[in-house]
C-alpha cells in the first residue's frame, strides 16, 4: 500500500505570495496516477491534476504541478483569497486508492 | 455534466449497518469506476472503495472485513453498505467518479457529501 506524506501541513502566507506543496509517496509511483484536489470548508473537494501534471480545465496557469517518482509539487503563485484551502494529493496505483494527509493553505 | 448525490440515514446506531445510495444523473453508470471517500470531522480524506460496472470492487484494507458496494444499472445508482459500525465511522461520505482508470484515474465529479453520526 502506498503511503503519501504531504508537507508541510499548514503553510501560512499573505496574499500575492508563492506557494509550494509537497507529496511524497512511500514508493515509486507511476505520475499517470496521482492527482491533486483541492478542498473548501464545507465544500466538497475538487479536482485541479491529474497525470500528475495535467491541469483540469479552469484551473488557472498561476497554479502548477509537477513532479515524478516519489516527489510530486503543488505550487500556487500569486497566492489569491480563492486559494485558502485544503490540499490533498491522491494516488491510484495497483487498484488501491489512496490519500495524502493534506496541506492547509491559511 | 455528470452529477452525483449521496443519499440516506443521517443517524445510525453502534453496531448496526450504514447504507447510503449515490445516484448519477446526466450520465450512465456503465463503462466507468464509481468510488465512496469519508471525511471524518477535522481528519484528511480516506477512501472506502470503488467499484466497476462490471461488478468488480477493490475496498481499502482496513475496511474490507466491513464494507461492500454495489451497482444497480437500472436505477443508475450505486451503494455503500458498511456494517458493525462505531462512533468512528462518524463522517462525511462521499461518492465520485473514477474516471478513465485505465488511462489517468482521477475523482471527478464528486457528489456534495452526507454527514453520517453513528450515535445511541
Amino acid at each position: 500500500e502506498v503511503v503519501l506524506t504531504q508537507s508541510p501541513a499548514t503553510l501560512t502566507l499573505s496574499p500575492g505570495l508563492t506557494a509550494t506543496l509537497s507529496c511524497r509517496a512511500s514508493q515509486n509511483i507511476d505520475s499517470t496516477y496521482l492527482a491533486w484536489y483541492q478542498q473548501k470548508a464545507g465544500q466538497a473537494p475538487r479536482l485541479l491534476f491529474y497525470s500528475a501534471s495535467t491541469r483540469v480545465t479552469g484551473v488557472p496557469d498561476r497554479i502548477r504541478a509537477s513532479g515524478s517518482g516519489t516527489e510530486f509539487t503543488l505550487t500556487i503563485k500569486r497566492l489569491r483569497p480563492e486559494d485558502f484551502a485544503i490540499y490533498y494529493c491522491q494516488q491510484s496505483g495497483d487498484s488501491v486508492l489512496s490519500f495524502g494527509g493534506g496541506t492547509t493553505v491559511e | 455534466q455528470v452529477q452525483l448525490k449521496e443519499s440516506g440515514p443521517g443517524l445510525v446506531r453502534p453496531s448496526e449497518t450504514l447504507s447510503l445510495t449515490c445516484s448519477v444523473s446526466g450520465g450512465s453508470i456503465e463503462n466507468s469506476h464509481w468510488s465512496w471517500i469519508r471525511q471524518s470531522p477535522g481528519r484528511p480524506l480516506e477512501w472506502i472503495g470503488h467499484i466497476y460496472y462490471s461488478g468488480s470492487a477493490n475496498y481499502n484494507p482496513s475496511l474490507r472485513s466491513r464494507v461492500a458496494i454495489s451497482m444497480d444499472t437500472s436505477e443508475n445508482h450505486f451503494s455503500l453498505t458498511l456494517t458493525s459500525v462505531t462512533a468512528a465511522d462518524t463522517a462525511v461520505y462521499y461518492c465520485a467518479r473514477l474516471g478513465d482508470f485505465f488511462v489517468a484515474p482521477r475523482l471527478d465529479p464528486w457528489g456534495q457529501g452526507m454527514l453520517v453520526t453513528v450515535s445511541p
